[in-house]
């Protein structure tokens, strides 16, 4: 079993739809998570942290669920610019132990 | 301020062959990172640096891959012969370490790609 999974997709959507992706960790000691996002040949990038308590970015919505050892993303009202993969991300004890997920391939199409 | 900076963008070697990849990380960024890149999976570690001690190479593949960071900045990541099955995109990335604890975000170059005809 993997460290960190995700399902690959893609998600084909519509613009204006609500997305939601899950990623789950294997590690119940992992300490902190992230969402990347990578565009198409480029380099990943830090879209938003995960807190326990859930955290919001105008559209994006994360949540961590230590219990079940899930992390979500959910982005509202897709964007064609919300094209991209998102990658999962978790850190083990101090942080120094970065696993990313294969990531999670978005498509939003007018 | 600059981000992080690698070179070549893109290399093409045939197999056999060696080839060299070079990160300037973000000024003050003490911990560095090397990262392969397969299409459509994640980066994966290959070395991780706390200033120029490698703490974390135990997935660097060692009978043909080395890298250094002397006095603590700079990085060079060698393959040394390289392989068909190298083909990739090697990353690099830096991060903050602030009393003993990663801040977590890191910061990537555009990354280094590589073909292995």
């Amino acid at each position: 079993r993997k460290e960190v999974e995700q399902d690959p997709g893609p998600f084909n959507v519509p613009e204006g739809a609500t997305v939601a992706f899950n990623c789950t960790y294997s590690n119940s000691a992992s300490q902190s998570f992230f969402w990347y996002r990578q565009d198409c040949r480029k380099e990943p990038k830090l879209l938003m942290s995960v807190y326990s308590s859930g955290n919001e970015d105008g559209r994006f919505t994360a949540q961590l669920n230590r219990a079940s050892q899930y992390i979500s993303l959910l982005i509202r009202d897709s964007k064609l610019s919300d094209s991209a993969t998102y990658l999962c991300v978790v850190n083990g004890a101090g942080g120094f132990k970065t696993i990313f997920g294969a990531g999670t391939r978005l498509f939003v199409k007018a | 301020e600059a981000g992080v900076v690698q070179s070549p963008r893109y290399k093409i070697i045939e197999k056999k062959q060696p080839v060299a990849f070079w990160c300037n990380p973000i000024s003050g960024h003490n911990t560095l990172y090397w990262y392969l890149q397969n299409l459509g999976q994640g980066p994966e570690l290959l070395i991780r640096y706390e200033n120029e001690e490698a703490v974390d190479d135990s997935q660097l593949p060692k009978d043909r891959f080395s890298a250094e960071r002397l006095k603590g900045v700079d990085s060079t990541l060698k393959i040394q012969p390289a392989e068909l099955g190298d083909s990739a995109v090697y990353l690099c990335a830096s991060s903050l370490q602030r009393r003993g604890v990663n801040t977590g975000e890191l910061f990537f170059g555009e990354g280094s790609r590589l073909t292995v005809l």
